[in-house]
Formats: structure tokens, C-alpha cells, sequence
């Protein structure tokens, strides 16, 4: 069984601190890795995606994959209220690159 | 452009009765894909069509659901007979073609009484 873990949460962090998302996956020949944001009652937005090892800036969010630990991550700078949502880590299966496996995502809350 | 289009928003139907859900993905995107998210949990894969052919139904929970798609556009998610555990938010996606980043669209929720 395929897996991608994330924790829950809530992760709680006060406005203008750095929000970090993590992930781990099990399928090590995994090569393409999505951060999505669902606002409640929404569907999910792609804010990053990354596909090889390091990081990847794109204004206020960072992803940071390691594939020899198998972890992707997200990093938020300068959480603002606005960004308080559940964020969806997803991985593509390697023997079909168009099947996403999805973690059940961790909510984030930005006290404002 | 306009985005991925799912109709109705919301169906409330009755144990045993037959729900058809439909999907307009954006204009040009050749693959399209169905996926159930339950309340509190992440996206669960069900189908995915490249043009109007389903290389990979394996998703499918059972053989009451089944998918088409026609015109390499407009898709139909048809659950016969539907059952309480078939509650959830069914979203669709489309991707312009397979590697590519998948668009969603923004679900109907289906409620089984």
C-alpha cells in the first residue's frame, strides 16, 4: 500500500511566523511531489510543486523535497490569517506518473 | 479561461436511487480524473480517462460506479444504487495531458439519506 503521511494537525502559529507542512511518502521511486491548499468547503488550489531534491522558493512558500529520507515540506514566511486552510500533500506513484496519491492533509490556523 | 466545471454542487438523493455527477474540464486538457474525498481525509483516486478511453478504472470501489467521458470532454461519474458510505465530496480534475499539473474543479457533494 502506497501511502503518503501527514500530520493533522491543527498547527497553530501566530501571524507573521513561519508555518512548516511536512510529508513523508513510501513509494521511493516517486518523482513528482504537489503542495495544494483547500480552503474549507473549497477545492484544492496547487500552490507548489517540486520535483527534484532541495528547495523551491515561489514568494512566501518554500517546498523542500529530500527524496533519499522521502520527505517533501512546505514552508510558509509571513503567515498571514489568510493562508489558515488545509494543505494537501500529494505524490505521483511511479509506475503511473498521472495518479496522485493524496495525505489527508494538515490544517493550518494563523492567529491573527 | 474558464476552469473545471462540476454540476450539481450539491445532490441529495435516497439509498437505492442511481446519481449521475458531471465534469467540464478546462478546454484542450486530454486527461480527466475522478476522485472521492470524504469528510476529514485526504483525495482518494477513482478513474482516469486520456481522451474518451479509461486506461486506469482501478479506483472504482465497486462495480456500482462507473465513468464515461465523451467529445475527449465532458465526463459523467454514474453510482447506481447508491449507499450511505458513498457520502462524500466527488471532485474532478483535468490535466493538459497525463504528467501534467491536475486543475480541480470545485466538487458536488453528495449525500446519501
Amino acid at each position: 500500500q502506497k501511502e503518503v503521511e501527514q500530520n493533522s494537525g491543527p498547527l497553530s502559529v501566530p501571524e507573521g511566523a513561519i508555518a512548516s507542512l511536512n510529508c513523508t511518502y513510501s513509494d521511493r521511486g516517486s518523482q513528482s511531489f504537489f503542495w495544494y491548499r483547500q480552503y474549507s468547503g473549497k477545492s484544492p488550489e496547487l500552490i507548489m510543486s517540486i520535483y527534484s531534491n532541495g528547495d523551491k522558493e515561489d514568494g512566501r512558500f518554500t517546498a523542500q523535497l529530500n527524496k533519499a529520507s522521502q520527505y517533501v515540506s512546505l514552508l510558509i514566511r509571513d503567515s498571514q490569517p489568510s493562508d489558515s486552510a488545509t494543505y494537501l500533500c500529494a505524490v505521483n506513484q511511479m509506475d503511473s506518473s498521472y495518479k496522485l496519491i493524496f495525505g489527508s492533509g494538515t490544517r493550518l490556523l494563523v492567529r491573527p | 479561461g474558464a476552469g473545471v466545471s462540476q454540476s450539481p454542487s450539491n445532490k441529495v438523493t435516497e439509498k437505492g436511487k442511481d446519481v449521475e455527477l458531471r465534469c467540464d474540464p478546462i478546454s484542450g486538457h486530454t486527461a480527466l480524473y475522478w476522485y472521492r474525498q470524504r469528510l476529514g481525509q485526504g483525495l482518494e483516486f477513482l478513474i482516469y480517462f486520456q481522451g474518451n478511453s479509461a486506461p486506469d478504472k482501478s479506483g472504482l470501489p465497486s462495480d456500482r460506479f462507473s465513468a464515461e467521458r465523451t467529445g475527449e470532454s465532458v465526463s459523467t461519474l454514474t453510482i447506481q444504487r447508491t449507499q450511505q458510505e458513498d457520502s462524500a465530496v466527488y471532485l474532478c480534475a483535468s490535466s493538459l495531458e497525463a504528467e501534467n499539473i491536475q486543475y480541480f474543479g470545485a466538487g458536488t457533494r453528495l449525500s446519501v439519506l
